[in-house]
């Protein structure tokens, strides 16, 4: 299957750093990748959709300014963490699409924001 | 109302037992459907997909009920690796991305 991995694993950062995910795409070509947030005990919840070459698009409610989305080639998006805060702290996962809608996972960012 | 619910249980069963998942999408457009499995503190991992006729892998199988709108997932046999929560998800058919929704998640737990 395809593999999609994310750096870094954990984070922990002080309140009002910026911290930056990276998430990449290894045997494939990523034209649209997907990044979520999970809380303890919830479900994934998308933050946001990104396209490479073109502006993320973001969920109802997700800060565009504060989560800052790049995608500037087919196997590598970011994420960054502007002024994080410890509200700000839980699991990151990107994911990339390949046919039919199925979802490839990265392994995900623990951020812990003290 | 959720786009997709799930009884988040937990649902404890002993080893070798057969245990039904189920679970209801909003949604009647949705055309692709999922189980996932996610580990504690990992990423989701894809354990199938659902298909209208239904569909078997092993110990595990999926059936999905259109005019209800409500998927299952079967599990025989159980192993205690089995052990993990289990996610519906449906896509989304406003998006033309590939977006998708995530249920809460059934844990599950098998016993020795």
């Amino acid at each position: 299957g395809a593999v999609v991995s994310q750096h870094p694993s954990r984070v922990i950062c002080k309140s009002g750093t910026s911290v930056k995910i990276e998430c990449r795409s290894l045997d494939f070509q990523a034209t649209t990748m997907f990044w979520y947030r999970q809380f303890p005990k919830q479900s994934l919840m998308l933050m946001a959709t990104s396209n490479e070459g073109s502006k993320a698009t973001y969920e109802q409610g997700v800060e565009k300014d504060k989560f800052l989305i790049n995608h500037a080639s087919l196997t590598l998006s970011t994420l960054t963490v502007t002024s994080a805060h410890p509200e700000d702290s839980s699991f990151y996962i990107c994911s990339a699409s390949l046919v039919d809608n199925e979802q490839f996972f990265g392994p995900g960012t623990r951020l812990t924001v003290l | 109302r959720k786009e997709v619910e799930q009884d988040p249980g937990p649902f404890n069963v002993p080893e070798g037992a057969t245990v039904a998942f189920n679970c209801t999408y909003s949604n009647s457009a949705s055309q692709s459907f999922f189980w996932y499995r996610q580990d504690c503190r990992k990423e989701p991992k894809l354990l199938m997909s659902v298909y209208s006729s239904g569909n078997e892998d092993g110990r595990f199988t999926a059936q999905l009920n259109r005019a209800s709108q409500y998927i299952s997932l079967l599990i025989r046999d159980s192993k205690l690796s089995d052990s993990a929560t289990y996610l519906c998800v449906v896509n989304s058919p406003s998006s033309n991305t590939g977006k998708l929704i995530f249920g809460q998640g059934t844990t599950l737990q098998v016993k020795p």
